[in-house]
């Protein structure tokens, strides 16, 4: 089955403690990204990538860090997680512009408290 | 900056038309898309637009005009699976914008 999937699903930290947020997708998609939803505010972009070892900022990018390394994975990594991050995360991918609409499938996102 | 604005909430009746307002102000634009997300779930694909027009899709329709930076999802004869938020999107040329979702409580 085609998807994106995200781990770990729920998480509750403690102020500074290094976590990481893994995603993975199985449609050799080239873009990934990743976007944080608080109500009120909608869906935000934190970062995307549009290929391998391609990343760049999106609306939101302070205080998390990406990497892709391989083209299915695209792990979303806090360093030193503070309590406004606490939110709820997707990550999607897609085929990217060149395949014409850039339609993105999404995770079925992450619940992350930091207290 | 960039801005995408839809009303918070609506309300409307089995079997019955809605229409979903967004208007856009972006520095660019590659396309606008709708999403559906159910309370708990994860946005799925509704619909695209790039050109002005309509797009239709079964029951699900979507217009755009892009010098007026708008564009409505019409939803007709409503299902109470319909109750859902409808989220519009932007696509900047890979940075995505979405708006704050538009609740739509479908009663019988």
């Amino acid at each position: 089955e085609a998807q994106v999937t995200q781990n770990p699903r729920y998480l509750i930290t403690v102020t500074g403690k290094k976590l990481t947020v893994t995603c993975s997708q199985n449609m050799n998609h080239e873009y990934m990204s990743w976007y944080r939803q608080d109500p009120g505010l909608g869906l935000r972009q934190i970062y995307y990538s549009m290929n391998v070892e391609v990343t760049d900022k999106g609306d939101v990018p302070e205080g998390y860090k990406v990497s892709r390394k391989e083209k299915r994975n695209f792990p979303l990594i806090l360093e030193s997680p503070s309590p406004n991050q606490t939110s709820l995360y997707f990550c999607a991918s897609s085929l990217g512009q060149m395949e014409g609409a850039n339609v993105l499938t999404f995770g079925a996102g992450s619940r992350l408290t930091v207290l | 900056g960039q801005n995408i604005d839809q009303p918070t909430e609506m309300t409307a009746t089995e079997g019955a038309i809605v229409q979903i307002n967004c208007t856009y102000q972006t520095s660019g634009f590659n396309g606008l898309f709708w999403y559906q997300q159910h309370a708990g779930e994860a946005p799925t694909f509704l619909s695209y637009n790039v050109l002005d027009g309509l797009e239709e899709k079964g029951r699900f329709s979507s217009f755009l005009s892009r010098s007026k930076g708008y564009s409505y999802l019409l939803l007709k004869e409503l299902q109470m699976k319909d109750s859902a938020s409808y989220l519009c999107a932007v696509d900047n040329f890979n940075k995505f914008y979405f708006g704050s979702g538009t609740k739509l409580n479908v009663k019988p």
